[in-house]
């Protein structure tokens, strides 16, 4: 079985400030990562994901995810936020085999003040 | 291309009363899956479907029912309402499991149980 914790359940910042929403996984087998956005009153949207090979991940609204195995952390960073980046972001596993089950975070609620 | 549509989008039940909310996808994807999202919790799989007339349990499957008779609808039941599982369901499809393929999401039923 996996699971998935997100340790903040918001972040605040300012516009065009540094952001890093962190995630951490538990699973006893191989999985897959991902991140996706939520924004409100809507459903979810995929941002990014690890399957394999190069550790990094980028989005195409300038976020990035990098797969650390051994601290089984898949952190979301962006350099500079947007006030359109503000919605709700939830980190989620998948067994990297079977029926892909989606084993979700509890969410972190980005708020972006100008 | 409409993606996952879900209907209704808004409903408010009388405890003991039964509903059944409607997933429709036009991608021809062969999974299907039924996602409650509850404040602080993210999204809990509740059942889902690996092809046409198939069905499997997720993780909080109790007081729900679910139907796959067609590839491209896929249905959830509940047959008694209880006021714990007003929340918001989402219902997500992907071409099939395994390799991370992405999974879509509709936008969302909020359903209230009084």
């Amino acid at each position: 079985a996996q699971s998935v914790t997100q340790l903040d359940s918001q972040v605040p910042v300012f516009e065009e400030a540094p952001v890093e929403l962190r995630c951490n996984y538990s699973s006893s087998v191989s999985v897959y990562l991902f991140w996706y956005v939520q924004y409100p009153n809507q459903g979810l949207q995929l941002l990014l994901k690890y399957l394999s090979g190069s550790t990094l991940v980028e989005s195409i609204n300038g976020f990035e995810a990098e797969f650390n195995k051994s601290q089984t952390s898949f952190h979301l960073r962006k350099p500079s936020v947007h006030i359109s980046d503000t919605a709700e972001y939830f980190c989620a596993v998948s067994d990297i085999q079977g029926a892909q089950k989606l084993v979700f975070g509890q969410g972190t609620r980005l708020t972006i003040n100008p | 291309n409409a993606g996952v549509t879900q209907t209704p989008k808004f409903r408010v039940l009388k405890t003991g009363q039964s509903m059944t909310l409607l997933c429709a996808q036009d991608m021809n994807h062969e999974y299907m899956y039924w996602y409650r999202q509850d404040p602080g919790m993210g999204l809990r799989l509740i059942h889902y479907s690996v092809g046409e007339g198939t069905t499997a349990k997720g993780e909080v499957p109790d007081g729900y029912n679910v139907s796959r008779l067609k590839k491209q609808n896929f249905l959830l039941g509940l047959e008694s309402a209880a006021p714990s599982q007003t929340s918001v369901y989402f219902c997500a499809s992907s071409l099939s499991g395994g390799s991370g393929n992405t999974i879509y999401f509709g936008e969302g039923s909020w359903l209230t149980v009084v």
